[in-house]
């Protein structure tokens, strides 16, 4: 298994601020990602975080707003930058360990919104 | 585009009793399916996962059931605990390559299960 911790777990920040998520895992993971959230809807991928290199992201999101480092295989942050309303949401990190059935382990979310 | 629909939406049910949720999906290729529980502000935990060729797979009060043919599943829960209470999350998975995400998952928007003492 996989342990994660996610810090803040949860945040009421300002239209315009940015808030850096950081996500923390108990043993070296190859696959990292970050997914959204939002209110009844199902969980959308970011973007994946590959280690010592720019993330990958998913069609419609883009590094401006969605800046994420991944120095080591143990740890990764997301930034929300010039939040607005709309950024509302659970921002979730998760990792994956090759073999093993490939089990996705979810860390416990930050919950953010932006007034 | 593949896509995956869990059925009810919402569902109340008394303690004790056992419910069913639905899944139905439409992704190709088929790596594997796979069943979470979020529990409200955490997230989601794996309960079972199923290749093409499991037709079921339990893990304690939980049962998931697999028709690869008709491209569906089912969660079982039996005698429904309050801690029971949570949404439960179907997940396909098609592959590194499907041309979807690069997690190669779809993910339906849950069921939400509330327990009633």
């Amino acid at each position: 298994s996989a342990v994660i911790s996610q810090k803040p777990s949860r945040d009421i920040c300002q239209r315009g601020t940015s808030l850096t998520i950081q996500c923390q895992v108990d043993s070296q993971v190859t696959m990292m990602f970050w997914y959204r959230q939002q209110p009844g809807q199902s969980l959308t991928l970011i973007a994946t975080a590959n280690q010592g290199s720019e993330a990958t992201y998913e069609s419609g999101f883009v590094i401006d707003k969605f800046p994420i480092s991944r120095p080591n295989l143990t740890f990764s942050t997301l930034t929300v930058s010039n939040m607005s309303p709309e950024d509302s949401s659970i921002y979730l990190c998760s990792v994956r360990r090759q073999g093993a059935g490939e089990t996705q382990y979810f860390g416990p979310g930050t919950r953010l919104l932006v007034l | 585009k593949n896509q995956v629909e869990q059925s009810p939406q919402s569902l109340i049910i008394l303690e004790g009793k056992n419910c069913t949720l639905q899944c139905n999906y439409t992704v190709s290729p088929f790596s594997n399916l796979r069943w979470y529980k979020q529990d409200t502000g955490r997230g989601p935990v794996s309960l079972t996962i199923m290749t093409f060729s499991e037709n079921t797979k339990s893990n304690g009060r939980y049962t998931a059931t697999l028709d690869a043919d008709t491209k569906q599943s089912s969660l079982h829960i039996t005698a429904s605990q309050l801690s029971d209470s949570a949404s439960y999350i179907c997940v396909v998975s098609a592959g590194k390559y499907s041309g979807g995400g690069a997690d190669g998952l779809t993910f339906g928007k849950g069921t939400h299960l509330i327990i009633q003492p």
